[in-house]
C-alpha cells in the first residue's frame, strides 16, 4: 500500500511560469513534509520541507502548501527556469516503532522546464 | 567538506555472485538508509541503522545484507538471492532517529549481466 503517492509522473512548464507538484499520503500518522529534488545518476538533495503544525513554509522561489484535512501537499516553483527541470519526491516521516523514524517517498514527479 | 561517499559510481556483476556496496559519511550522523531506485518505482527502502552494531530490515530486504561496525560505514551486499538487482543504489544518513533531513550520497549503479 503506498502511503505517499505523486500521482503526476510528469509535467511540462514553460520558463517562467509556475510549476504545481502535488502529493497525496494516506498515513495520518506523518507529521513532517519534505521535497527533495534529484537529478539523473545523482543523489536527491532536500529541497524544502513543512512540519504537520504549519500549513505553509517559503523559501525563496520554493513554497510547500499542506492541507491536513485532506492529506495533501504540493510544491509551488515561481518563476520556473530550466535548471529546475529534475525528479522530484514527496516524503514523510512517521514514528515507526523502537524510537526510529524513517522516511516514506513517493515516486516522483519529473519536471520539465521548457526555455 | 562533510558529506556520504558511495563507491563505485558504476559497478558490472555476473549473475549469481555477491557485491558489496559502499557507503561512507564523515558527517557524524548517527543513522544510516539504504534505498533502491527503479524506473517509476521511486525510491524503496532496503535496510536502516540507527546506531552502531543495529540495524532493521526495510520493505525490500529479502536478498540484501547489512552491516554496522562503525559509526561511518554501512556497506550493502547484494547477495545471489536478489532476483532483480540491476538498478541504482542510494545510500543516505540522518543526524538521528528523526529521520528528516536525510543527506544522500551520489549512488551507485549497478548492473548484473
Amino acid at each position: 500500500d503506498q502511503q505517499v503517492k505523486q500521482n503526476s509522473p510528469s509535467l511540462s512548464v514553460q520558463e517562467g511560469r509556475i510549476s504545481i507538484l502535488n502529493c497525496d499520503y494516506t498515513n495520518s500518522m506523518f507529521d513532517y513534509f519534505l521535497w527533495y529534488k534529484k537529478y539523473p545518476a545523482e543523489g536527491p538533495t532536500f529541497l524544502i520541507s513543512i512540519s504537520s503544525i504549519k500549513d505553509k513554509n517559503e523559501d525563496g522561489r520554493f513554497t510547500v502548501f499542506l492541507n491536513k484535512s485532506a492529506k495533501h501537499l504540493s510544491l509551488h516553483i515561481v518563476p520556473s527556469q530550466p535548471g529546475d527541470s529534475a525528479v522530484y519526491f514527496c516524503a514523510a516521516t512517521a514514528y515507526s516503532g523502537a524510537g526510529s523514524y524513517q522516511l516514506t517517498f513517493g515516486k516522483g514527479t519529473k519536471l520539465s522546464v521548457i526555455p | 567538506d562533510g558529506g556520504i561517499t558511495q563507491s563505485p559510481k558504476y559497478l558490472f556483476r555476473k549473475e549469481g555472485q555477491n557485491v558489496t556496496l559502499s557507503c561512507e559519511q564523515n558527517l557524524n550522523h548517527d543513522a544510516m538508509y539504504w534505498y533502491r531506485q527503479d524506473p517509476g518505482q521511486g525510491l524503496r527502502l532496503i535496510y536502516y541503522s540507527q546506531i552502531v552494531n543495529d540495524f532493521q530490515k526495510g520493505d525490500i530486504a529479502e536478498g540484501y545484507s547489512v552491516s554496522r561496525e562503525k559509526k561511518e560505514s554501512f556497506p550493502l551486499t547484494v547477495t545471489s538471492a536478489q532476483k532483480n538487482p540491476t538498478a541504482f543504489y542510494l545510500c543516505a544518513s540522518s543526524i538521528g532517529p528523526k529521520g528528516y533531513g536525510y543527506t544522500f550520497g551520489s549512488g551507485t549503479r549497478l548492473t548484473v549481466v
